[in-house]
């Protein structure tokens, strides 16, 4: 079975500062896909990066940069110099992936971030 | 709009009403997988779906709750005789194809907020 942990309930921040969120993840396969998802206040979930689990370079997009380490299990995520519009829930989530097989998301229980002015 | 389109956005029923939820997958996918979002929680997987074809459906309740994708139109969520505890945000995503290339991001629709009185 899979599972996804995102131990940070909510954090808040002031605009500007860097954030970091946190994604531990358990899985018994060697070929799984971990995800980003913004989900904002209107309620939309937005698709932010994917990353397979043979690829551990990480990878920088503007503000947005992901720290994927196999040997602990994680996956984190951290924006620099956050914006309000930053502000919404976070949520890592993973799939296992062999051929012919489903590949339905697991999720975490979301982080909440709150950027403030 | 060729993103994954589902309604009604919102839908209020009464206790022991009947409750259609539709989703239209992205053009091309061939694959439809619903999630159901609680208050203040994660998303959870319901069931995955082909064109005519049941693939997973080891997160749907045994009971009230039926999902159907046929050859021509919308996947269907159905939930007969609605419970309070049956309101949350249900959404839907769709993938282009099955196996290793299904790992490719679920792409979600805005959701449908299911509430009942």
């Amino acid at each position: 079975a899979q599972k996804v942990t995102q131990a940070q309930t909510e954090i808040s921040v002031v605009e500007k500062e860097d954030v970091t969120l946190d994604c531990v993840y358990e899985t018994r396969d060697t070929t799984y896909y971990l995800f980003w998802y913004k989900q904002p206040p209107s309620g939309e979930l937005v698709f932010l990066i994917r990353r397979n689990s043979f690829d551990e370079q990480n990878e920088i997009s503007g503000r947005y940069s992901w720290n994927f380490q196999k040997s602990t299990s994680s996956f984190n995520f951290t924006i620099t110099a956050s914006q309000v519009v930053d502000s919404a829930v976070y949520f890592c989530a993973l799939s296992v992936g062999t051929t012919g097989t489903a590949s339905k998301l697991t999720f975490g229980t979301g982080t909440r971030l709150q950027v403030t002015l | 709009n060729a993103g994954v389109m589902q309604n009604p956005r919102h839908l209020v029923r009464r206790r022991g009403q009947e409750a259609r939820l539709r989703c239209s997958p992205m053009k091309g996918h061939s694959h439809v997988y619903w999630y159901r979002q609680l208050p203040e929680e994660g998303l959870k997987f319901m069931v995955y779906l082909q064109k005519e074809n049941i693939i997973d459906e080891s997160g749907m309740p045994k009971e009230r709750f039926s999902a159907e994708f046929p050859k021509e139109g919308p996947s269907i969520l159905r939930i007969q005789q609605v419970v309070r505890g049956d309101s949350a945000a249900y959404f839907c995503a769709s993938s282009p194809v099955q196996g290793l290339l299904s790992n490719q991001p679920q792409h979600f629709g805005d959701g449908t907020r299911l509430s009942i009185l």
